[in-house]
């Protein structure tokens, strides 16, 4: 059982807006730690999408975006292609813990 | 550019131990942390622990805690990650992964990237 929890699935028709959220609690998003963003594709590994809340790294289309608010966080895609049909895992730190902590990853289908 | 490039698969025997090595090339060595984070088939993503390359101090999520080493040689720009007392649970794709912040988020936490291709360790009798 991760300590961040995102949906399991989310599904969406090319060219459509879809959401990933990403809730933690007072230990790790709440107590104002950073969410970051990742994305794996079959077989590969995972690649950073998102730091620090809401920035792009270089060659991320801005089609990805995040916001970050209370104890969750959330990953929006607008402009739905085929190519980002993959995984999404949510990453922060956790102070209980003292260390980094995941979510349990999102599977976005393109219908 | 930026490289984290992993040692091939291994297979081991349950109660085997194993070592993972990461050579990073690039950037300065000293500059960043390295975290290890596995995969098990068909799951998702979980932390393992992290080394400072500077002074070879380690912090471990407490599940791996006694039973993985994590160690780095500067001479040759390699950071291993070796698991003992393997279980069958352990099998897993292990990566390894530079630890990064700004200079106005550190105490906020690191992101991981790049990261290394992934090793695959299969703990079978």
């Amino acid at each position: 059982q991760s300590v961040l929890t995102q949906p399991p699935s989310v599904s969406g028709a090319p060219g459509q807006r879809v959401t990933i959220s990403c809730t933690g609690s007072s230990s790790n998003i709440g107590a104002g730690y950073d969410v970051h963003w990742y994305l794996q594709l079959p077989g590969a590994a995972p690649k950073l999408l998102i730091y620090t809340n809401t920035i792009r790294p270089s060659g991320v289309p801005d089609r990805f975006s995040g916001s970050k608010s209370g104890t969750s966080a959330s990953l929006a895609i607008t402009g739905l292609q085929a190519e980002d049909e993959a995984d999404y895992y949510c990453q922060s730190y956790d102070s209980g813990l003292s260390g980094g902590v995941f979510g349990g990853g999102t599977k976005v289908t393109v219908l | 550019q930026v490289q984290l490039v992993q040692s091939g698969a291994e297979v081991r025997k349950p109660g085997a131990s194993v070592k993972v090595s990461c050579k990073a090339s690039g950037y300065t060595f000293t500059d960043y942390y390295i975290h290890w984070v596995r995969q098990a088939p068909g799951q998702g993503l979980a932390w393992m622990g992290w080394i400072n390359p500077n002074s070879g101090g380690t912090q471990f999520a407490q599940k791996f805690q006694g039973r993985v080493t994590l160690t780095r040689d500067m001479s040759i720009s390699t950071y291993y990650m070796q698991l003992s007392r393997l279980r069958s649970d352990d099998t897993a794709v292990y990566y390894c992964a530079r630890g990064d912040c700004s200079s106005t988020s550190c105490s906020r936490g690191n992101w991981f990237g790049p990261w290394g291709q992934g090793t695959l360790v299969t703990v079978s009798s």
